[in-house]
């Protein structure tokens, strides 16, 4: 079984400044993927960024990085040059590579962006 | 436009109507699944099906039901609704394996009184 915890339920940075959020994780697998999720206010559920397990590279989408730690069994989010739109609920979620594609998700980050 | 649509987004319903939560996706994935969304628990997957007639329990499946009659839809179904489902209500789709990310409707919030 997966489980993924974020143990950060609320953040806020100013605005252009650069935040940080967490996300640890365990699994017994091999082979899995890990995603960043982002919920605005709309609630919509917007991919920010994934990262395959077996790519030691950082994944990096424009202002948003991760810093992938698979020894320890750490995710985290970069955001950079933190804007108003950024705010939202984040969501750290992992998925093994075999059988039901289901997203083990934590229980998300809240992002308040101070003007 | 490629899109996974659920409705209806807001429903508000009392106990043990039964009620049907229709979910359709335009991008001929054979993944489909359901998830809740409730406060400091995050998502958690009710059902999900890999393709036309298969599906299966996910971590929650206890008060729901799914079918998987055509590939682009996937309804949820509550029997009888009972207020602990009172949630957030997400369907997704995939095209398969590998690093593809799930894809979302827009969520249906639930009200059972």
């Amino acid at each position: 079984a997966q489980t993924v915890t974020q143990s950060q339920p609320e953040m806020s940075v100013q605005e252009a400044e650069t935040v940080t959020l967490s996300c640890t994780y365990d699994t017994s697998e091999s082979d899995y993927y890990l995603f960043w999720y982002k919920q605005p206010p709309s609630r919509q559920m917007i991919l920010v960024i994934r990262q395959e397990a077996y790519k030691q590279q950082n994944a990096t989408e424009n202002r948003f990085s991760v810093n992938f730690q698979k020894a320890a069994k750490s995710f985290s989010l970069k955001i950079s040059d933190s804007q108003l739109g950024d705010a939202a609920m984040y969501f750290c979620a992992s998925r093994t590579n075999f059988g039901n594609e289901k997203l083990t998700f934590g229980t998300g980050t809240r992002l308040t962006i101070i003007p | 436009e490629a899109q996974v649509t659920q409705n209806p987004r807001y429903l508000i319903t009392v106990t043990g109507k039964k009620l049907t939560v229709t979910c359709s996706q335009n991008m001929n994935h054979e993944y489909m699944s359901w998830y809740r969304q409730d406060p400091g628990l995050g998502l958690r997957q009710i059902y999900y099906s890999m393709n036309v007639e298969v599906t299966d329990k996910g971590d929650v499946p206890e008060g729901y039901k799914v079918s998987r009659k055509e590939k682009r839809n996937f309804p949820l179904i509550l029997e009888s609704p009972s207020p602990n489902q009172t949630s957030l209500y997400f369907c997704a789709s995939s095209p398969g394996q590998g690093v593809s990310p799930l894809h979302f409707g827009n969520g249906t919030r639930l009200t059972v009184t």
